[in-house]
């Protein structure tokens, strides 16, 4: 499945720089997730988006729901910002009678002191 | 403190064993979910269970069966393991209409 593209699939930083990731999806979604994976394997949920733009610290996600695209962005960046960043859409009409999540393959980000 | 607890992080089995992944959540979540994760592929749905002994398969359930007898606990069978199901795996437990997703911190199998 390739409903949700993310770009770029690797990116490389200096500390502070200013970071986007994007996150295009195909299909009709209810809800979209920016998730973090740090190497060791765990998942953690930045932000849930159903509209508008949601801030947290550094972080900043926004969506547009007419272009069907979202962005997770960085200010500052920082080496322990360096992780995996995985964008996921909810969609209803996927999987059983609740629906189920779609996930990109990630971003890769590196920020070098 | 919400908990999505994998017991096994590292395993290594050999060809054929029959291979348990106990996932176990404290939320009384419904919704709970196997993936396994490989380069370049991404998270990929293995099973999924919306209830208490209620499964359905997701986008690749081949050599993998799951149990759930309790609502907050949900299993991942690999009948006799096999090299190709060498992954990390990931449990997940999912609010109704996708608002929350907690993720446990994944079980790295190598079969060999």
């Amino acid at each position: 499945k390739n409903e949700v593209e993310q770009s770029p699939q690797n990116l490389t930083a200096q500390e502070g720089e200013f970071i986007t990731i994007n996150c295009s999806y195909s299909v009709g979604i209810s809800a979209l997730h920016w998730l973090q994976q740090h190497p060791g394997g765990g998942i953690v949920s930045l932000f849930m988006l159903s509209s508008g733009k949601k801030k947290h610290g550094r972080l900043i996600a926004t969506i547009n729901i007419q272009e069907k695209h979202s962005s997770l962005h960085i200010t500052a960046s920082h080496p322990r910002d360096s992780a995996v960043y995985i964008c996921a859409v909810y969609d209803l009409n996927y999987g059983g009678s609740q629906g189920n999540l779609i996930f990109g393959k990630g971003t890769k980000l590196s920020v070098k002191p | 403190d919400v908990k999505v607890t994998q017991s096994s992080r590292y395993l290594v089995k050999r060809t054929g064993e029959k291979v348990f992944l106990e996932c176990v959540q404290d939320m009384d979540h419904e919704n709970m979910f196997w993936y396994r994760q490989d380069p370049g592929l991404g998270l990929r749905l293995i099973y999924f269970s919306y209830d208490v002994k209620m499964k359905e398969k997701g986008d690749i359930p081949e050599g993998y069966s799951v149990s759930r007898e309790k609502k907050e606990r949900f299993s991942l069978i690999l009948e006799s393991a096999s090299t190709n199901q060498t992954s990390m795996y990931l449990c997940a437990t999912l609010t109704g209409g996708g608002n929350t997703i907690y993720f446990g911190e994944g079980s790295w199998l190598t079969v060999v």
